[in-house]
């Protein structure tokens, strides 16, 4: 199974200030098609997870363009340009490329 | 957009069974790969599995492929997730969800099912 390890676990972050979360996975995400098979979720609380980035740095419709994806094969990051309240919750990663699919340890966002 | 509407919690004693029902609104029923998933708050999503609404295939992870099993009822829009066995660590949130394929991803999800398993 691919392993997906993600960093901080908690993020403490005043509001109007970037926020940047990392996720690792065990083995390459990228695909012979070349997309990388990475997708970030927000979780609010209390709700199920909602889709943010899709193939490592794709924006879901309607997710705001503060957030931002980017990374490699297995070194992904999830960019927040300024935070804002609404933005606190339970960030996961997760890796598409084969079952079982496979979510890292989720980041909590909390606001200073 | 799809809906995707969960039937209520549910309360188990250990070794029985449970089933947890999942109705698609808002597209065609057949051609979509619905999937479930449960997580335990505080702790990451697992994924359970994945079945194909429109020819039926299904496939289990391996750690519950002796006692998971989705069926599909195309006449009510719906897809059942029934997990035997149950012991308390099954007790959790178990949410289906829809692939969409252009992303690769979980597009839509449900609100959840809470089953508990208690003596």
């Amino acid at each position: 199974d691919i392993v997906m390890t993600q960093s901080p676990l908690s993020l403490p972050v005043s509001p109007g200030e970037p926020a940047s979360i990392s996720c690792r996975s065990s083995q390459s995400l990228l695909h012979a098609n070349r997309y990388k098979y990475l997708a970030w979720y927000l979780q609010k609380p209390g709700k199920s997870p909602q889709l943010l980035i899709y193939l490592g740095s794709n924006r879901a419709s309607g997710v705001p363009d503060r957030f931002s994806g980017s990374g490699s094969g297995t070194d992904f990051t999830l960019q927040i340009s300024r935070v804002e309240a609404e933005d606190v919750g339970v960030y996961y990663c997760m890796q598409g490329l084969q079952p079982p699919f496979t979510f890292g340890q989720g980041t909590r966002l909390e606001i200073k | 957009q799809v809906q995707l509407v969960q039937s209520g919690a549910e309360m188990r004693k250990p070794g029985a069974s449970v089933q947890v029902s999942c109705k698609v609104s808002g597209d065609t029923f057949t051609g979509h790969a619905l999937h479930w998933v449960r997580q335990t708050p505080g702790q990451r999503p697992e994924w359970m599995g994945w079945i194909n609404t429109g020819n039926g295939k299904t496939r289990y992870a391996q750690k519950f492929q002796d006692r998971l099993t989705f069926i599909r009822d195309t006449s009510a829009s719906t897809v059942y997730m029934k997990l035997s066995g149950l012991r308390s660590e099954d007790t959790t949130i178990y949410y289906c969800a829809i692939w969409t394929a252009e992303w690769e991803a979980f597009g839509d999800w449900g609100r959840g099912t809470l089953v508990t398993v208690t003596s």
